[in-house]
């Protein structure tokens, strides 16, 4: 079983761009999850879809953003980088809202790098 | 709100020797608890998880936990570390309901010295 694929793994870009992250799940899972970790802040929660839906929210301004497609996939967008938005982003699956354990998978990261 | 509060930022301990990495969580519905390990330039990997089933928990690696509700810990221990333990060790909690919103202590930073 194909486990959570982020892509791009690495990149790299510049104050004022904006990026858009890629996530596929766990094949079944219905629900994903957005994490940013930095070294100073640890990993924050950004937000989570379920079923197209975003369900919950961290406290991010509204530069961030995502959605999820009707298989699940879900990308999220960093709109007029910062350099302090360099940090790992972390997508996380789980299977549907009835779930009782609420346990997350996660992927391997998107290494953001603003210059 | 729920949250997660890991004492330590780092704990170095020697090979063989006992590894403790303390975690304590604030909750005001029944919690899961979980601990996640994070090796270099990876995502997150589940150790174990306490879902209101036995308070003490094994998991993978050797690793096991305790629940205790009177303390609201949910520490993370192996009785005999080895060299490939070495990772940032992660304790989160969520809510019974299956709610996603899942919540990171600041991490801990294992080294273990040969």
């Amino acid at each position: 079983k194909a486990g959570v694929t982020q892509t791009p793994r690495y990149l790299i870009k510049t104050r004022g761009q904006q990026v858009t992250l890629s996530c596929s799940p766990i094949s079944g899972h219905r629900s994903v999850s957005w994490y940013q970790q930095t070294p100073g802040q640890g990993l924050q929660f950004l937000f989570e879809y379920f079923s197209e839906t975003q369900r919950n929210k961290g406290n991010f301004p509204g530069r961030f953003s995502g959605r999820q497609f009707s298989n699940s996939r879900s990308e999220m967008n960093v709109s007029t980088l910062e350099l302090g938005d360099s940090a790992l982003y972390l997508c996380a699956s789980s299977r549907d809202k009835t779930s009782d354990t609420g346990e997350l998978f996660f992927g391997e990261g998107s290494r953001l790098t603003v210059l | 709100a729920q949250s997660v509060t890991q004492l330590g930022s780092h704990v170095s301990v020697s090979e063989g020797a006992l590894v403790l990495l303390r975690c304590n969580y604030s909750s005001s519905v029944p919690p899961y608890l979980f601990w996640y390990v994070q090796y270099p330039n990876q995502g997150l990997q589940l150790l174990l998880k306490y879902t209101s089933a036995a308070t003490l928990v094994k998991g993978i690696n050797g690793f096991e936990a305790e629940f205790k509700k009177s303390e609201t810990s949910f520490h993370l221990t192996k009785p005999s570390a080895h060299m490939s333990d070495a990772a940032e060790y992660f304790c989160a909690v969520s809510d019974l309901w299956g709610n996603n919103d899942m919540r990171f202590g600041a991490g801990t930073r294992l080294t273990v010295k040969p």
